[in-house]
């Protein structure tokens, strides 16, 4: 069964606190997402990884980073945590170029609440 | 630009009465649509995709036919049950080979028994 896997499901952080959210997916796809998801706001792209080191900022990056150093794995990192960023992150996986039929794998979500 | 419009939620139906959540897009050339759902507690998968206009997608009992001259793809179905329950996007890919989809803002669909 195919699987995106998110490292914490619920975290609480404190404000200007250093947060890493872990996502590693076992599919082999080349693309890698992170997507903040807020009532009434739907998903936004955070950042974009179309392969290990490359990287792309979505519509939302301020405040955030990325690293992937190996295909399955996309870390997003806040580097001073604020409250405005307690949210839902959703991480997806898909494939690349003619194999990509449009479909993003989700993983289960990680709530992040910053006190 | 790219962009999806859903209805406003949230949306309460008790069993077996029938479903539409609207979603309406702009995009440049030919996108292809989604419909993704989100249970509690879960991430999104995929419900039913459509590539080119006029063509109808479905799975589990849902249905959503591209409609270029109405740029929608609005979500049905005819009877639907509790375990319907969840958070339902839609979505483009604004052109064949685009990585990234532009996602609506969701409609959270309640069914009462």
């Amino acid at each position: 069964d195919v699987k995106v896997t998110q490292s914490s499901r619920y975290l609480v952080k404190r404000t200007g606190e250093k947060v890493f959210l872990e996502c590693v997916q076992d599919m082999d796809h080349e693309n890698m997402f992170w997507y903040r998801q807020d009532p009434g706001l739907g998903l936004r792209l955070i950042y974009f990884s179309y392969d290990v080191k490359m990287k792309e900022k979505g519509d939302i990056p301020e405040g955030y980073s990325v690293s992937r150093e190996k295909k399955e794995r996309f870390s997003l990192i806040l580097e001073s945590a604020s409250t405005n960023q307690t949210s839902m992150y959703l991480c997806a996986s898909s494939q690349q170029g003619l194999a990509n039929t449009g479909e993003l794998f989700f993983g289960e979500g990680s709530r992040l609440t910053v006190l | 630009g790219n962009s999806v419009t859903q209805m406003e939620g949230p949306v309460t139906l008790s069993e077996e009465a029938f479903l539409t959540i609207n979603c309406t897009y702009t995009a440049t050339g030919y996108p292809s649509l989604f419909w993704y759902v989100q249970y509690p507690g879960e991430g999104l998968q995929l419900l039913l995709k459509a590539t080119k206009a006029d063509d109808k997608g479905s799975n589990k009992g849902f249905e959503a036919t591209y409609r270029k001259e109405t740029t929608s793809f609005h979500l049905e179905k005819g009877s639907v049950q509790v375990s319907d329950s969840a958070v339902y996007f839609c979505a483009l890919r604004p052109i064949q080979g685009a990585q990234k989809l532009v996602f609506g803002q969701g409609t959270r669909l309640t069914i009462n028994p």
